[in-house]
């Protein structure tokens, strides 16, 4: 589903650099979310976003920050990378419908902190 | 606060034999659960949910409120059954949580 994309797919950085990662979608969905995926441990939400101006720590969400720039855009930043924020990473979308809960993911980011 | 237990994290069936994919959930209000899958090399998508009873590619998944689980069922695993299986829990806010994932391998 070409209508969530993630930038970059895949990224190696260096402990201590910042790094964002970029998520838009043209579902016109509402709500948005990042999510980390490590062996073992599953999916757990960093932060999601109900609007432009609603934005909300999920489970994971220190060494995180957000930015909600337009309805089909969320970034997921990483201020100072750490080696074990090497993961996974999926942004995900959603409408606003209170009684549709799935979510529509992209195809993730592979990030590695050296 | 809600917490959803995937207890395999490898499940290796033949091809052709049952498959039962276990999720047990722990939550104090009335769950909506689901179950989504990765496909190697594919995003994450959902698989079916709890509420609509339906049966996607032959897998089909009973609420049990008594025993507070929701397995994934199929009566006859192919190869292409071969992904990463998570369920999930909407506890009514918006948000998922999800097991830690069973990797399902469907041997030839």
């Amino acid at each position: 589903d070409a209508d969530v994309t993630q930038t970059p797919r895949n990224r190696i950085t260096k402990t201590g650099k910042r790094i964002m990662l970029e998520c838009s979608q043209t579902k016109g969905h509402d709500r948005m979310y990042w999510y980390r995926q490590d062996p073992g441990l599953g999916l757990r939400l960093i932060y999601y976003s109900f609007d432009v101006k609603d934005i909300n720590k999920g489970e994971i969400s220190d060494g995180y920050s957000v930015s909600r720039q337009a309805q089909a855009k969320f970034s997921l930043s990483l201020e100072s990378a750490i080696p074990n924020q090497t993961a996974l990473y999926f942004c995900a979308t959603a409408t606003g419908d209170p009684s549709a809960y799935e979510q529509y993911f992209g195809p993730g980011t592979r990030l590695t902190v050296t | 606060a809600q917490r959803v237990t995937q207890p395999e994290k490898l499940l290796s069936v033949f091809k052709g034999a049952p498959v039962e994919l276990k999720c047990n959930y722990s939550y104090s209000g009335s769950p909506e659960l689901f179950w989504y899958v990765q496909y190697s090399r594919q995003r994450l998508q959902l698989l079916l949910r709890h509420i609509s009873r339906e049966s996607i590619k032959g897998f089909t998944a009973d609420l049990n409120k008594g025993e507070t689980s929701f397995h994934l069922k199929k009566p006859f695993a192919q190869e292409e059954d071969s992904a990463m299986y998570y369920c999930a829990l909407a506890p009514g806010s918006y948000q998922l949580t999800f097991g830690k994932g069973t990797k399902l391998s469907v041997i030839p």
